[in-house]
């Protein structure tokens, strides 16, 4: 069963623009988070990442805030820009040495 | 950062062919792995090493196996391919950290686009 999810499979917004990505988590024991960005053809690279002890990171255009209550997690990008369009996988890792990974969201920044 | 090179990016194998993908890492980290990624699958880990001729299995082993004899290079070998094994395969790497909790982050390699006819 998938402890990471990732429900919106696709997002489309205009240049400028806010994108939000959403992230739900069902092991109450993860407690340290990543964002991946994926463009096709090419490996993951890591983006950002937060740990359980806060509730909000921030790089740059990049923001990702945590809500251990409610178990889900956010990715903000302000501005949007036409480079941001990419698979954007949320992950976390599990009790052994690997990353759990959700299915990924599809973003689409247009101009 | 790391520098993971996979051996080919793009590959075309019949089916019942062995296929043998190999991952090699510039540093001396000890963790190791192999997903697929598949659309509107995600990621799916396949198998892990955190240590030369050490492996585990991942959420979908069957079909695969692996090989690690060195520290820098970890294979992942098709038996015997078939076309539901057609996907884009990743390896990645990571130092270990906290013991026995991988809490950093992977750097993952170009990928191997595989296609089985």
């Amino acid at each position: 069963d998938q402890q990471v999810k990732q429900n919106s499979p696709s997002l489309s917004v205009q240049e400028g623009r806010i994108s939000i990505l959403n992230c739900d988590y069902t092991n109450s024991m993860f407690d340290y988070f990543l964002w991946y960005k994926k463009y096709p053809a090419e490996g993951p690279t890591f983006l950002i990442s937060i740990s359980s002890i806060k509730d909000k990171n921030e790089d740059g255009r990049f923001t990702v805030f945590l809500n251990k209550s409610a178990k889900h997690l956010s990715l903000h990008i302000v501005p949007s820009q036409p480079g941001d369009s990419a698979v954007y996988f949320c992950a976390a890792p599990d009790s052994g040495y690997a990353l759990n990974f959700g299915k990924g969201t599809s973003l689409l920044v247009t101009p | 950062d790391v520098k993971v090179t996979q051996s080919s990016r793009y590959l075309v194998k019949r089916t019942g062919e062995k296929v043998f993908l190999e991952c090699v890492q510039d540093m001396d980290h000890e963790n190791m792995f192999w997903y697929r990624q598949d659309p509107g699958l995600g990621l799916r880990l396949i198998y892990f090493s955190y240590d030369v001729k050490m492996k585990e299995k991942g959420d979908i082993p069957e079909g695969y196996s692996v090989s690690r004899e060195k520290k820098e290079r970890f294979s992942l070998i098709l038996e015997s391919a078939s076309t539901n094994q057609t996907s884009m395969y990743l390896c990645a790497v990571g130092a270990a950290a906290g013991g026995l909790r991988g809490t950093g982050e992977l750097f993952f390699g170009e990928g191997s686009r595989l296609t089985v006819l």
